[in-house]
């Protein structure tokens, strides 16, 4: 069965730290991939999405993913977190059988010292 | 352009009521998807629909839960005889037309907060 794994629950950061969130699934075939945010009080948002192409991915507000294929990885990284940034975020998988069934990590909740 | 709209935004129920959830698409969208968050999980999806067409519902239990997208008119996810496992934030996301090349992104609306007491 497809699943994805977040394995940062909970992460503290002080501003202008480096940000990495770890985001690995399995599935057998060809995936997209995509880290939404969920901000306090607000509706979830796209960050970044991979289709294909260039494995480094450039989002909104200066975050950016990597995939690893090899590592089934999609791992989310910020060089300098704001106090802004506090939020939730998920990363999410569609397989490309799969139409419209996207199969989301159990998150991780950002908090940004200020 | 307005965004995914769900009304209620919070609902309450008692054990055994019914509970009707609205969502309706982004503009020009034709394709909407539910998805249920339980605490301290991830989200999880439900059923996927297009215009008066049910295109897959493998999320969905097999009792009590139901979902239509009527060719006029939101979205309504309909739960029977709720019980207090269902207390959920419940979301809808939406995609344009073509999304089924499955080269799109979903965009979520606020979602539902589901209390059954």
């Amino acid at each position: 069965a497809q699943s994805v794994s977040q394995h940062n629950h909970h992460v503290i950061l002080s501003e202008a730290a480096s940000l990495e969130l770890g985001c690995n699934y399995s599935y057998g075939g060809t995936v997209n991939l995509f880290w939404y945010v969920q901000y306090p009080g607000q509706h979830l948002q796209l960050l970044l999405k991979y289709f294909s192409g260039d494995p480094l991915v450039k989002g909104i507000k200066g975050f950016e993913a990597e995939f690893i294929k090899s590592k089934f990885s999609f791992n989310l990284r910020k060089p300098s977190v704001q106090w802004s940034d506090t939020a939730e975020y998920f990363c999410a998988v569609m397989g490309s059988s799969n139409t419209g069934k996207l199969i989301f990590g159990q998150g991780t909740t950002l908090q940004v010292k200020p | 352009n307005a965004g995914v709209m769900q009304n209620p935004r919070h609902l309450v129920r008692r054990r055994g009521q019914e509970a009707r959830l609205r969502c309706s698409p982004m503009k020009g969208h034709s394709h909407v998807y539910w998805y249920r968050q339980l605490p301290e999980e991830g989200l999880k999806f439900m059923v996927y629909l297009q215009k008066e067409n049910i295109i897959d519902e493998s999320g969905m239990p097999k009792e009590r839960f139901s979902a239509e997208f009527p060719k006029e008119g939101p979205s309504i996810l309909r739960i029977q005889q709720v019980v207090r496992g269902d207390s959920a934030a419940y979301f809808c996301a939406s995609s344009p037309p073509g999304s089924g090349t499955g080269y799109y992104e979903q965009y979520f609306g606020p979602g539902t907060r589901l209390t059954v007491t």
